[in-house]
């Protein structure tokens, strides 16, 4: 069983066009985050989500990038204006339970932009 | 720039030996230490943390970790042909805290040969 579920599992964009994402936790928890992976390199977080707020974010996590809980459950990643190299694995993660610094990934989200 | 190094392989292990993975990291003072494995197209699946100098077992898995050396490493004893994945090694920064993004490295891909 996932952790979190992510939709949708495949997205196909233009570039300049707004893409959001979406991550569906199984069950309450306080953290949460999004990674990407662009194909053949390593995993690289972009932010992280703690109590309803954003906690870290890292250098690739700049404007063209948004993340909300819009309706206190589901998490969003916004990506406006999307670019050829906005193309990636995006994968939502949570925080473990007992210990909180593990992290556990959904199935992700491969975003194409064209 | 925290790095987290790994070398990227082909690893090849004859089925049932030992698989040793290594990984070493930059920033001194890293605090939480995790072995994640993903298969192609598929997502990171933690299956191993360790926070102490020393070793952790978990089955067939040991995690090894040396703050001193910055240098942590996977055993993985009877290797099974199932094992064939890439092994990512992932370090979480200073505070050691869950709002903290994990540094990944580009994993070492394993390969078990029956």
């Amino acid at each position: 069983e996932p952790e979190v579920t992510q939709t949708p599992s495949h997205q196909v964009t233009q570039m300049g066009q707004e893409v959001i994402l979406r991550c569906v936790p199984i069950s309450n928890h306080l953290y949460f985050y999004w990674y990407r992976q662009i194909l053949g390199q390593k995993v690289e977080f972009l932010v992280s989500f703690y109590n309803n707020e954003i906690s870290e974010k890292s250098e690739i996590f700049d404007d063209q990038f948004s993340v909300e809980r819009p309706d206190g459950s589901n998490f969003t990643l916004k990506i406006r204006s999307t670019k050829l190299e906005d193309s990636a694995m995006y994968f939502c993660a949570r925080g473990g339970g007992g210990r909180v610094t593990e992290a556990f990934f959904g199935q992700g989200t491969r975003l194409t932009v064209v | 720039q925290k790095e987290v190094e790994q070398n990227s392989g082909p690893l090849s292990v004859p089925e049932g030996a030992i698989a040793s993975l290594n990984c070493t990291y930059s920033d001194r003072v890293s605090q939480s230490f995790f072995w994640y494995r993903q298969y192609s197209g598929k997502s990171p699946e933690l299956i191993m943390s360790i926070y102490s100098n020393g070793d952790k077992e978990d089955g067939r898995f040991t995690a090894q970790l040396n703050k001193a050396s910055q240098y942590v490493s996977l055993l993985i004893r009877d290797s099974q042909p199932s094992d064939s994945a890439t092994y990512l090694c992932a370090v979480r920064g200073y505070s050691g805290g869950g709002a903290d993004g994990l540094t990944f490295g580009k994993g070492t891909h394993l390969i078990i040969q029956p």
